[in-house]
Protein backbone atom coordinates (compact mmCIF):
# COMPACT_ATOMS: atom_id res chain seq x y z
CA UNK A 1 0.00 0.00 0.00
CA UNK A 2 1.45 2.69 -1.19
CA UNK A 3 0.97 5.74 1.40
CA UNK A 4 2.94 8.66 -0.07
CA UNK A 5 2.16 8.87 -3.96
CA UNK A 6 3.07 10.93 -6.83
CA UNK A 7 1.20 9.93 -9.45
CA UNK A 8 2.91 12.41 -12.50
CA UNK A 9 6.11 10.27 -12.85
CA UNK A 10 7.73 13.48 -15.48
CA UNK A 11 6.78 17.09 -15.68
CA UNK A 12 8.59 19.15 -18.42
CA UNK A 13 8.14 23.06 -18.53
CA UNK A 14 10.08 25.98 -20.21
CA UNK A 15 12.74 27.68 -18.82
CA UNK A 16 11.14 30.73 -16.26
CA UNK A 17 7.51 29.40 -16.01
CA UNK A 18 6.32 27.80 -12.77
CA UNK A 19 6.71 23.79 -11.97
CA UNK A 20 4.25 22.27 -9.99
CA UNK A 21 5.15 19.17 -8.35
CA UNK A 22 2.34 16.88 -6.71
CA UNK A 23 2.11 14.81 -3.64
CA UNK A 24 -0.73 13.02 -2.11
CA UNK A 25 -0.79 10.89 1.38
CA UNK A 26 -2.99 8.76 3.00
CA UNK A 27 -1.91 8.75 6.17
CA UNK A 28 -3.48 11.29 8.79
CA UNK A 29 -0.39 10.41 11.44
CA UNK A 30 1.95 12.02 8.79
CA UNK A 31 2.81 15.38 10.04
CA UNK A 32 6.03 17.04 8.77
CA UNK A 33 6.59 16.68 4.86
CA UNK A 34 9.58 16.83 2.84
CA UNK A 35 10.66 17.20 -0.62
CA UNK A 36 14.24 16.05 -2.03
CA UNK A 37 15.56 16.42 -5.06
CA UNK A 38 18.02 14.29 -6.95
CA UNK A 39 20.36 13.66 -9.74
CA UNK A 40 21.09 11.18 -11.71
CA UNK A 41 24.00 8.43 -9.87
CA UNK A 42 23.73 10.30 -6.75
CA UNK A 43 22.21 10.67 -3.50
CA UNK A 44 18.58 13.26 -3.13
CA UNK A 45 19.26 16.26 -0.95
CA UNK A 46 16.99 17.99 0.86
CA UNK A 47 15.17 21.02 -0.18
CA UNK A 48 13.00 22.23 1.32
CA UNK A 49 10.17 21.00 4.37
CA UNK A 50 6.75 21.49 5.82
CA UNK A 51 5.09 20.74 8.98
CA UNK A 52 2.10 19.69 9.39
CA UNK A 53 1.23 23.03 11.43
CA UNK A 54 1.55 25.47 8.34
CA UNK A 55 -0.09 25.46 4.86
CA UNK A 56 3.16 27.11 3.27
CA UNK A 57 6.51 27.16 3.29
CA UNK A 58 8.66 29.28 1.08
CA UNK A 59 12.86 29.31 0.35
CA UNK A 60 13.83 31.41 -2.71
CA UNK A 61 12.17 30.01 -5.82
CA UNK A 62 11.04 26.76 -3.39
CA UNK A 63 7.34 26.97 -2.08
CA UNK A 64 5.52 23.93 -0.74
CA UNK A 65 1.94 24.25 0.03
CA UNK A 66 0.06 21.74 2.45
CA UNK A 67 -3.52 21.02 2.50
CA UNK A 68 -4.30 18.62 4.90
CA UNK A 69 -7.69 18.20 4.36
CA UNK A 70 -7.13 16.74 0.84
CA UNK A 71 -4.16 15.40 2.31
CA UNK A 72 -2.14 16.76 -0.34
CA UNK A 73 0.84 18.65 -0.97
CA UNK A 74 2.56 20.53 -3.75
CA UNK A 75 5.96 22.00 -4.67
CA UNK A 76 6.08 25.10 -7.06
CA UNK A 77 9.41 26.33 -8.50
CA UNK A 78 9.10 29.84 -10.12
CA UNK A 79 11.29 30.83 -12.11
CA UNK A 80 12.67 27.32 -13.29
CA UNK A 81 15.42 26.72 -14.43
CA UNK A 82 17.38 24.28 -16.29
CA UNK A 83 19.44 23.64 -13.42
CA UNK A 84 16.24 21.80 -11.57
CA UNK A 85 16.20 19.39 -14.20
CA UNK A 86 16.21 16.22 -11.67
CA UNK A 87 13.74 13.58 -9.74
CA UNK A 88 12.29 15.00 -7.17
CA UNK A 89 10.53 13.06 -4.03
CA UNK A 90 8.21 13.78 -1.58
CA UNK A 91 8.34 12.19 1.92
CA UNK A 92 6.62 12.07 4.87
CA UNK A 93 7.15 11.25 8.52
CA UNK A 94 4.87 10.73 11.72
CA UNK A 95 7.22 13.54 13.99
CA UNK A 96 5.58 13.45 17.21
CA UNK A 97 4.68 10.99 19.83
CA UNK A 98 6.88 8.06 20.77
CA UNK A 99 6.09 5.69 16.97
CA UNK A 100 8.57 8.81 15.86
CA UNK A 101 11.76 6.99 14.44
CA UNK A 102 12.95 9.40 12.08
CA UNK A 103 12.25 7.05 9.24
CA UNK A 104 10.53 8.61 6.01
CA UNK A 105 8.33 7.39 3.79
CA UNK A 106 8.75 8.41 0.22
CA UNK A 107 6.85 8.71 -2.78
CA UNK A 108 7.71 7.31 -5.81
CA UNK A 109 9.64 10.18 -7.48
CA UNK A 110 8.91 12.96 -10.11
CA UNK A 111 11.42 13.88 -13.29
CA UNK A 112 10.97 17.54 -13.86
CA UNK A 113 13.29 18.59 -17.18
CA UNK A 114 12.91 22.59 -17.52
CA UNK A 115 13.69 23.17 -21.31
CA UNK A 116 16.21 26.46 -21.91
CA UNK B 1 34.28 17.88 5.15
CA UNK B 2 31.27 16.68 7.14
CA UNK B 3 28.96 14.46 5.15
CA UNK B 4 28.01 10.71 4.43
CA UNK B 5 30.09 8.40 2.08
CA UNK B 6 29.55 5.36 0.60
CA UNK B 7 31.52 2.42 -0.61
CA UNK B 8 32.37 1.06 -3.38
CA UNK B 9 30.06 3.26 -5.83
CA UNK B 10 29.86 0.41 -8.18
CA UNK B 11 30.02 -3.12 -7.45
CA UNK B 12 29.89 -6.53 -9.53
CA UNK B 13 28.47 -9.66 -8.24
CA UNK B 14 27.58 -13.34 -8.51
CA UNK B 15 24.51 -14.76 -7.82
CA UNK B 16 25.01 -16.58 -4.39
CA UNK B 17 27.74 -14.30 -3.28
CA UNK B 18 27.21 -12.08 -0.36
CA UNK B 19 28.47 -8.61 -1.10
CA UNK B 20 28.94 -5.72 1.58
CA UNK B 21 28.20 -1.95 1.26
CA UNK B 22 30.09 0.20 3.61
CA UNK B 23 28.47 3.55 5.07
CA UNK B 24 30.28 5.95 6.93
CA UNK B 25 29.12 9.52 8.18
CA UNK B 26 30.92 12.46 9.75
CA UNK B 27 28.23 14.70 11.16
CA UNK B 28 27.73 13.03 14.53
CA UNK B 29 24.33 12.10 13.61
CA UNK B 30 22.55 9.60 16.09
CA UNK B 31 20.48 7.75 12.77
CA UNK B 32 21.69 5.68 10.25
CA UNK B 33 19.21 4.49 7.08
CA UNK B 34 19.74 2.16 3.95
CA UNK B 35 17.14 2.22 1.80
CA UNK B 36 17.24 0.86 -2.26
CA UNK B 37 15.90 2.85 -5.23
CA UNK B 38 14.51 1.13 -8.04
CA UNK B 39 13.08 2.37 -11.36
CA UNK B 40 9.92 3.69 -11.25
CA UNK B 41 9.97 3.46 -7.54
CA UNK B 42 10.23 5.75 -4.45
CA UNK B 43 13.54 4.89 -1.63
CA UNK B 44 12.14 1.78 0.37
CA UNK B 45 13.51 1.24 3.60
CA UNK B 46 15.52 -1.91 4.32
CA UNK B 47 17.40 -1.15 7.94
CA UNK B 48 17.57 1.68 9.74
CA UNK B 49 19.57 2.09 13.30
CA UNK B 50 19.06 4.69 16.31
CA UNK B 51 21.97 4.09 18.15
CA UNK B 52 24.83 1.95 18.58
CA UNK B 53 24.37 -1.48 18.60
CA UNK B 54 20.54 -1.65 17.81
CA UNK B 55 18.78 -1.86 14.58
CA UNK B 56 15.17 -2.06 12.94
CA UNK B 57 13.97 -3.74 10.25
CA UNK B 58 12.40 -1.76 7.51
CA UNK B 59 9.96 -2.54 4.76
CA UNK B 60 12.31 -5.09 3.00
CA UNK B 61 14.69 -6.28 5.12
CA UNK B 62 14.45 -9.79 3.95
CA UNK B 63 18.18 -11.22 2.59
CA UNK B 64 20.10 -7.95 3.75
CA UNK B 65 21.89 -7.80 7.22
CA UNK B 66 23.31 -4.45 8.96
CA UNK B 67 25.43 -3.95 11.85
CA UNK B 68 25.79 -0.86 14.02
CA UNK B 69 29.22 -1.09 16.13
CA UNK B 70 30.51 1.81 15.83
CA UNK B 71 28.24 5.62 15.43
CA UNK B 72 30.03 6.44 12.58
CA UNK B 73 29.16 3.26 10.20
CA UNK B 74 26.19 1.16 9.27
CA UNK B 75 27.67 -1.16 6.57
CA UNK B 76 24.79 -3.60 4.72
CA UNK B 77 25.11 -6.89 3.80
CA UNK B 78 23.45 -8.13 0.83
CA UNK B 79 23.11 -11.67 1.01
CA UNK B 80 22.42 -14.54 -1.29
CA UNK B 81 19.14 -14.63 -0.18
CA UNK B 82 18.01 -11.22 -1.65
CA UNK B 83 16.05 -12.25 -4.64
CA UNK B 84 16.70 -9.36 -6.51
CA UNK B 85 19.64 -7.08 -5.07
CA UNK B 86 20.61 -5.27 -8.65
CA UNK B 87 19.51 -1.64 -7.34
CA UNK B 88 21.19 1.35 -6.19
CA UNK B 89 21.61 1.02 -2.79
CA UNK B 90 20.80 4.69 -0.67
CA UNK B 91 22.47 5.63 3.40
CA UNK B 92 21.24 8.31 5.05
CA UNK B 93 22.03 9.82 8.29
CA UNK B 94 20.11 12.30 10.70
CA UNK B 95 19.45 13.44 14.31
CA UNK B 96 16.49 11.20 15.66
CA UNK B 97 13.36 13.16 13.98
CA UNK B 98 15.42 15.32 11.75
CA UNK B 99 16.03 15.86 8.30
CA UNK B 100 18.13 12.93 6.29
CA UNK B 101 21.54 13.35 4.78
CA UNK B 102 22.35 11.19 2.09
CA UNK B 103 25.15 9.36 0.66
CA UNK B 104 25.87 8.96 -3.05
CA UNK B 105 25.21 5.56 -3.50
CA UNK B 106 25.84 2.36 -4.91
CA UNK B 107 24.93 0.55 -7.27
CA UNK B 108 24.95 -3.06 -7.37
CA UNK B 109 24.62 -4.82 -10.35
CA UNK B 110 24.32 -9.28 -10.10
CA UNK B 111 25.61 -10.53 -13.05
Amino acid sequence: DQQVKQNSPSLSVQEGRISILNCDYTNSMFDYFLWYKKYPAEGPTFLISISSIKDKNEDGRFTVFLNKSAKHLSLHIVPSQPGDSAVYFCAASPIHGSSNTGKLIFGQGTTLQVKP
Amino acid sequence: DGGITQSPKYLFRKEGQNVTLSCEQNLNHDAMYWYRQDPGQGLRLIYYSQIVNDFQKGDIAEGYSVSREKKESFPLTVTSAQKNPTAFYLCASSMVGGELFFGEGSRLTVL
